[in-house]
């Protein structure tokens, strides 16, 4: 199957700062890629779909300042939390679509974002 | 509004029997289901798919039945295994959309030994 690769897989950071995160489609274009938080127990909360060469377009409630998303060629998008603070902790996951409909999504391993 | 529910947040069942996880939407629009299965700290690994024109899909251990007029799901897995265990979650999209996934809030299944 598809790979999507996302990096790193867990990063430790400190209050006020900032945070990258990579969301790489390693064999195959995506135009496409969405980005996922998961809080302790509940399920995979879509924050916003990026699409490649426009706009992130976010989902009710999350700041777009805050997770800056930017979808820089069709095989990368990166999601960066700004001035992170520890209730930004969290596991966060993209994922991403060949072209064309009915196809399954592939995700990325997940990133664990703990903010001290 | 959770347009896509699970309603038992875990499950328990020996080895060698059946597993049967449910899922439930609000989303008549919806016409393309998944199933993903979820190890902790790790991304949701893809399982079985099943679009709005079939009932039921197959494979291997893993088959998918939807009810279209009830707007239900589920996931049997027989026989389950120990390495089953995860969190298992179905997600459904609308397919002119994007590939924009709607998920459930998950069903966590323990395989007895």
């Amino acid at each position: 199957g598809a790979v999507v690769s996302q990096h790193p897989s867990w990063v430790i950071c400190k209050s006020g700062t900032s945070v990258k995160i990579e969301c790489r489609s390693l064999d195959f274009q995506a135009t496409t890629m969405f980005w996922y938080r998961q809080f302790p127990k509940q399920s995979l909360m879509l924050m916003a779909t990026s699409n490649e060469g426009s706009k992130a377009t976010y989902e009710q409630g999350v700041e777009k300042d805050k997770f800056l998303i930017n979808h820089a060629s069709l095989t990368l998008s990166t999601l960066t939390v700004t001035s992170a603070h520890p209730e930004d902790s969290s596991f966060y996951i993209c994922s991403a679509s060949r072209a064309g409909w009915n196809t399954e999504a592939f995700f990325g391993q997940g990133t664990r974002l703990t903010v001290v | 509004d959770q347009q896509v529910k699970q309603n038992s947040p875990s499950l328990s069942v020996q080895e060698g029997r059946i597993s049967i996880l449910n899922c439930d939407y609000t989303n008549s629009m919806f016409d393309y289901f998944l199933w993903y299965k979820k190890y902790p700290a790790e991304g949701p690994t893809f399982l079985i798919s099943i679009s709005s024109i079939k009932d039921k899909n197959e494979d291997g251990r893993f088959t998918v039945f939807l009810n279209k007029s009830a707007k239900h799901l589920s996931l049997h897995i027989v026989p389950s295994q120990p390495g089953d265990s995860a969190v298992y979650f179905c997600a459904a999209t609308v397919t002119n959309t994007g590939n924009q996934f709607y998920f459930g809030t998950g069903t966590s299944l323990t395989v007895i030994p």
